[in-house]
């Protein structure tokens, strides 16, 4: 079946360490996302991109990093410059043709002590 | 940018009531798409609806972009349907979206 895998679900980190979350995905999309969820809140845009090797920043980028080497691989570096990294982290796709359904991976949960 | 009212914030469900969730929206949109969170956190898309109507079994969502609302209905309500709904909107061809912060329903038994 065709989908988003985001891993890992849960990651415990210390402060001051970077960290990189995966997202993969074969559902052959062109466009990736990356979210961000605080407890009671809606979602964020974090980076995103429409093609390989090329991504733009969304609204809350700093502190994070991203790459797009292969059409269905997008991982986020969360870096020690981002002073509120302890989130729930999305990853989505979807085709670019036009706009087109948004679709999301599960999931992961970053705790930073 | 644009911004995304929800409404209401909250709303607790006997089984097998209906309601009627909405979505504002500040400026013009060529993208409006309504998500289920459950509580696990899963979120899966309900409807891609920049305008028009579409139905889904028990759910229906309604567009009007001329004056920037949208409505999730959803009928005969089941503990299943529990969870936060999300509007999300947006413009240009990005794919980009702003979401609302989302309607917290709760059914019970």
């Amino acid at each position: 079946d065709g989908g988003i895998t985001q891993s890992p679900k849960y990651l415990f980190r210390k402060e001051g360490q970077n960290v990189t979350l995966s997202c993969e995905q074969n559902l052959n999309h062109d466009a990736m996302y990356w979210y961000r969820q605080d407890p009671g809140q809606g979602l964020r845009l974090i980076y995103y991109s429409q093609i390989v090797n090329d991504f733009q920043k969304g609204d809350i980028a700093e502190g994070y990093s991203v790459s797009r080497e292969k059409k269905e691989s997008f991982p986020l570096t969360v870096t020690s410059a981002q002073k509120n990294p302890t989130a729930f982290y999305l990853c989505a796709s979807s085709r670019l043709t036009g706009n087109s359904p948004l679709h999301f991976g599960n999931g992961t949960r970053l705790t930073v002590t | 940018g644009i911004q995304v009212e929800q409404s209401p914030p909250d709303l607790i469900l006997q089984e097998g009531a209906n309601s009627t969730l909405r979505c504002n929206f500040s400026d013009s949109v060529n993208n409006l798409q309504w998500f289920h969170q459950n509580p696990w956190g899963q979120l899966i898309n309900l409807f891609y609806i920049p305008s028009g109507t579409k139905q889904n079994g028990r759910l229906s969502a309604t567009t009007v972009a001329t004056e920037r609302y949208s409505l999730l209905y959803i009928s005969s309500s089941q503990t299943t349907d529990s969870g936060v709904y999300f509007c999300a909107v947006g413009g240009g061809n990005t794919g980009k979206l702003i979401f609302g912060q989302g309607t917290t329903l709760q059914v019970k038994p």
